[in-house]
């Protein structure tokens, strides 16, 4: 079974610009979550989304939002990106029906630079 | 509120030591999940074992082992006989039964491993 594949891994934008990451889940996965990564910060949840409908959502400003489509694909954007949002953000998927007990299988992530 | 502490920030050890990682989580629900989870260099999260709190009994998987004491609300990991290539950052993260996927991570234990 292939896993959790994201796309781009590495990424390079300047602030004020707008960028979107791809996440496919594991085929059968119906919910997808976004975690961003720093060092700073350490891990953060971003939101969740299963069957194309935004589940929970973490407390980052509305600059960060998502969709999930009907292949359960989902896609994160980040719009007038600021040089903290350089990150790793991990997406991961999960069967999406046993609740907390679901177990998460990340992706690779992808890393955001911002300059 | 929820929180997850990981003290230990860096561990060093040599190949074939005992280790034990410390995770000392705070939560107002009964029913609650715990997690640990491996970060190697490639990035992505590797999920380790699930806990619930109504099951206290200890685990023991190949080289690793799991103490769960809600007394103390720990739940501290063990590897046995290190290995090189075992070197990675550790979380242990918790996760409310009614929170979906909103897990908080603790800021993660980053452990070397020497030959």
């Amino acid at each position: 079974k292939a896993g959790v594949t994201q796309t781009p891994r590495y990424l390079i934008k300047t602030r004020g610009q707008q960028v979107t990451l791809s996440c496919s889940p594991i085929s059968g996965h119906r919910s997808v979550s976004w975690y961003q990564q720093t060092p700073g910060q350490g891990l953060q949840f971003l939101f969740e989304y299963f069957s194309e409908t935004q589940r929970n959502k973490g407390n980052f400003p509305g600059r960060f939002s998502g969709r999930q489509f009907s292949n359960s694909r989902s896609e994160m954007n980040v719009s007038t990106l600021e040089l903290g949002d350089s990150a790793l953000y991990l997406c991961a998927s999960s069967l999406g029906t046993s609740g907390a007990t679901d177990t998460q299988y990340f992706g690779p992530g992808t890393r955001l630079t911002v300059l | 509120a929820q929180k997850v502490t990981q003290a230990q920030t860096e561990i060093s050890v040599v190949e074939k030591e005992d280790v034990t990682l410390d995770c000392v989580y705070e939560t107002r629900d009964t029913t609650y999940y715990l997690f640990w989870y491996k970060q190697p260099p490639s990035g992505e999260l590797v999920f380790l074992i699930r806990r619930n709190s109504f099951d206290e009994q200890n685990e023991i998987s190949g080289r690793y082992s799991w103490n769960f004491q809600k007394s103390t609300s720990s739940f501290n990991f063990t590897i046995t006989a290190s290995q090189v290539v075992d070197s990675a950052v550790y979380f242990c993260a918790l996760r409310r039964e009614t929170g979906g996927f909103k897990t908080i991570f603790g800021a993660g234990t980053r452990l070397f491993v020497k030959a």
